[in-house]
């Protein structure tokens, strides 16, 4: 069964850092690109970084670049996010996706709550 | 970047299609046919419902289409059902730089 699983979600004052990991199963990794998308509470969908398959290339919106950064280990088939300098706009639900052939995405995890309050 | 246009709310009554908009640019919706939509359940993560502007998953019933023209993308539901209540977002490739752009999300609710 395809499948990705978040974790690393958690509380974290303004300015802190947390790191958010996906761990996919099921399908050969390093073939597809990987997404992160997140969810403010009550709020809609808003995309928040990408990754090649080979890692190679990375791609950031704007509000998060400086801040956050993405990597993969395909050794270990498992997508990384890592998030510094975080304020309290960036408090949301977490989702990574496999991305398509056609930039669509098909494959969501469950999403991890990351919370910055002090 | 900013996001795509969707309205707040679309309301049907069992059986009825309805039409969902999603306004961009011509630097996103207009210049590429790399448009998905997606249906959030509450509590849930999106499940895609379209993808390549008017293609369906398999496993996507064929009550849901969609279409482009120009900077807009439509997203139809026909034969609205219960399981249909939920909100939907569009999103489009916007190229390297913005990469994707999601809509600002449309609550289908029943009259």
């Amino acid at each position: 069964e395809v499948q990705l699983l978040e974790s690393g979600g958690g509380l974290v004052q303004p300015g802190g850092s947390l790191s958010l990991s996906c761990v996919a199963s099921g399908f050969t990794f390093s073939s597809y690109a990987m997404t992160w998308v997140r969810q403010a509470p009550g709020k809609g969908l808003e995309w928040v970084s990408a990754i090649s398959g080979s890692g190679g290339d990375t791609y950031y919106t704007n509000s998060v670049k400086g801040r956050f950064s993405l990597y993969r280990d395909n050794s270990k088939n498992t997508l990384n996010l890592q998030m510094n300098s975080l304020r309290a706009e960036d408090t949301a639900v977490y989702y990574c996706a496999r991305e398509g052939s056609w930039w669509e995405l098909p494959i969501w995890g469950q999403g991890t709550l990351v919370a910055v309050s002090s | 970047q900013s996001a795509l246009t969707q309205p707040a709310s679309v309301s049907g009554s069992p059986g009825q299609s309805i039409t969902i908009s999603c306004t961009g640019t011509s630097s996103d919706v207009g210049s590429y046919n790399l448009v998905s939509w997606y249906q959030q359940l509450p509590g849930k993560a999106p499940k895609l419902i379209i993808y390549e502007v008017n293609k369906r998953p398999s496993g996507v019933f064929d009550r849901f289409s969609a279409s482009k023209s120009g900077n807009t993308a439509s997203l139809t539901i026909s034969g609205l059902q219960a399981e249909d209540e939920a909100d939907y977002y569009c999103c489009s490739y916007a190229g390297s730089s913005t990469y994707y752009v999601f809509g600002t999300g449309t609550k289908v609710t029943f009259l």
